[in-house]
């Protein structure tokens, strides 16, 4: 009940389109769903962020939907450029409690 | 600001050996965490820290791992008698009290001989 489910693993996308990572969660009690980028070498950062009484959340080029009913949560990257390329994690927590992460999505992005 | 800090940022060690990772936080931030990266997996809790509330250590995978969290700032993750499959980086956050949002810090590539 603790799983947070991440798809796809790997995603490769033109320059200019969209890049679309899916997140699935079990446990009702989260709270908080963050998306983190992490480049080779480098702790992840954190890029957008959640929570379930809002059903999107748009920063930049970045947006996060939310359909709590379906217990999935996603992050689109719109016009996606080549430094974009990296490994994506989403995450939940509950109470300020520690992240749960899903497995990671490495995207490429091609001129 | 300064970020999150740790050290060494690698470290190599023979099978057997004890090894010590730190993590320096954000100044400000009481909430610690460490969490763990496989090569290609998803990062693992392993220990929280809050305050001066009692460690959370539901995510240590065995006896041989344990933390410590000096004046309620900077953290020491050791391992005990090191196995290959300890192999892995070896990564810490911090955050605000009451806040969700965790800040990682480069982390500390282990690697097990």
């Amino acid at each position: 009940q603790q799983q947070v489910k991440q798809s796809p693993q790997s995603l490769i996308v033109q320059k200019g389109g969209i890049s679309i990572i899916n997140c699935a969660y079990e446990n009702t009690a989260f709270d908080y769903f963050p998306w983190y980028q992490q480049f080779p070498g480098k702790g992840p950062a954190l890029l957008i962020a959640i929570r379930p009484d809002v059903s999107e959340k748009k920063e930049g080029r970045f947006t996060i939907s939310f359909n709590k009913s379906a217990k999935q949560f996603s992050l689109h990257i719109m016009d996606s450029q080549p430094g974009d390329s990296a490994t994506y994690f989403c995450a939940a927590s509950y109470n300020t409690d520690k992240l749960i992460f899903g497995t990671g999505t490495r995207l490429q992005v091609f001129p | 600001g300064a970020g999150v800090s740790q050290s060494p940022s690698n470290k190599v060690t023979e099978k057997g050996k004890d090894v010590e990772l730190r993590c320096d936080p954000i100044s400000g931030h009481t909430a610690l965490y460490w969490y763990r990266q496989s090569l290609g997996q998803g990062l693992e809790f392993l220990i929280y820290f809050q305050g001066n509330s009692a460690p959370d250590k539901s995510g240590l995978p065995s006896d041989r791992f344990s933390a410590e969290r000096t004046g309620g700032s900077v953290s020491t993750l050791t391992i005990q008698r090191t196995q290959q499959e300890d192999s892995a980086v070896y990564l810490c956050a911090s955050s605000y009290p009451v806040l969700d949002e965790q800040y990682f810090g480069p982390g500390t590539r282990l690697t097990v001989t």
